[in-house]
């Protein structure tokens, strides 16, 4: 079965501060990793995934198979990030996507 | 924008009734799946439709019918409506071996 956890339903930073989201998966074969944003009013879309390796508006999120880890990191938080952050696992051939419950980040002035 | 469409934005329908929502996909995007988004909570698969005919379902019941048509389009049909089924629905289409696009949604309410 296809499992995301992701632990922390609300995170809130200071503008400039790093901010880490956690993901944690269960799956047992080959997984593919996202992290989808959905900010105020929009709908959901893609920020990364795993398997393209690269930063966008300065995330990462590096696939940890050893810990099942899928965290996504920032180092200098801006206010414009606030947004809801699901983590979500594709098994096999874009399959179905299973999602984690959401992250609510708010950066503060 | 993604170029999915989703219609209605909003829906209001009474215990027992049945609806219809409807998706339209960009060209060429041959996959299309179905998610609930229930309050507080992350999308849930609902099922996935790969050139008309469906080829993957989540742990929802059989009244949760669709079907996926040659013009992208698609529909998510669910009968006998439960206050239960009040949700978000959200469609996402993708080319071959190509990411979800998802749409912005039809908001269910189920009195």
């Amino acid at each position: 079965a296809q499992r995301v956890t992701q632990p922390e339903k609300l995170l809130s930073v200071f503008k400039g501060a790093p901010v880490e989201l956690k993901c944690n998966y269960s799956y047992s074969g080959s997984p593919e990793l996202f992290w989808y944003v959905q900010y105020s009013r929009q709908r959901l879309q893609l920020l990364l995934r795993h398997i393209s390796r690269e930063s966008i508006k300065g995330f990462t999120a590096d696939l940890n198979k050893g810990e099942t880890s899928f965290h996504l990191k920032k180092p200098f938080a801006q206010e414009e990030d606030s947004a809801m952050y699901y983590c979500a696992l594709a098994g096999g051939s874009n399959y179905k996507l299973t999602f984690g419950k959401g992250t609510l980040l708010t950066v503060n002035p | 924008e993604t170029g999915v469409t989703q219609s209605p934005t909003h829906l209001i329908k009474t215990r027992g009734q049945q609806v219809t929502l409807r998706c339209s996909s960009q060209s060429g995007h041959n996959t299309v799946s179905w998610y609930q988004q229930a309050l507080g909570q992350g999308p849930q698969f609902i099922f996935q439709y790969y050139r008309e005919e469906e080829n993957g379902r989540g742990n929802f019941p059989p009244r949760f019918s669709g079907l996926q048509f040659p013009n992208y389009s698609s529909e998510l049909n669910v009968n006998a409506l439960e206050l239960d089924d009040s949700a978000l629905y959200l469609c996402a289409s993708s080319p071959p071996g190509g990411f979800k696009y998802f749409g912005a949604g039809t908001r269910l309410s189920v009195l």
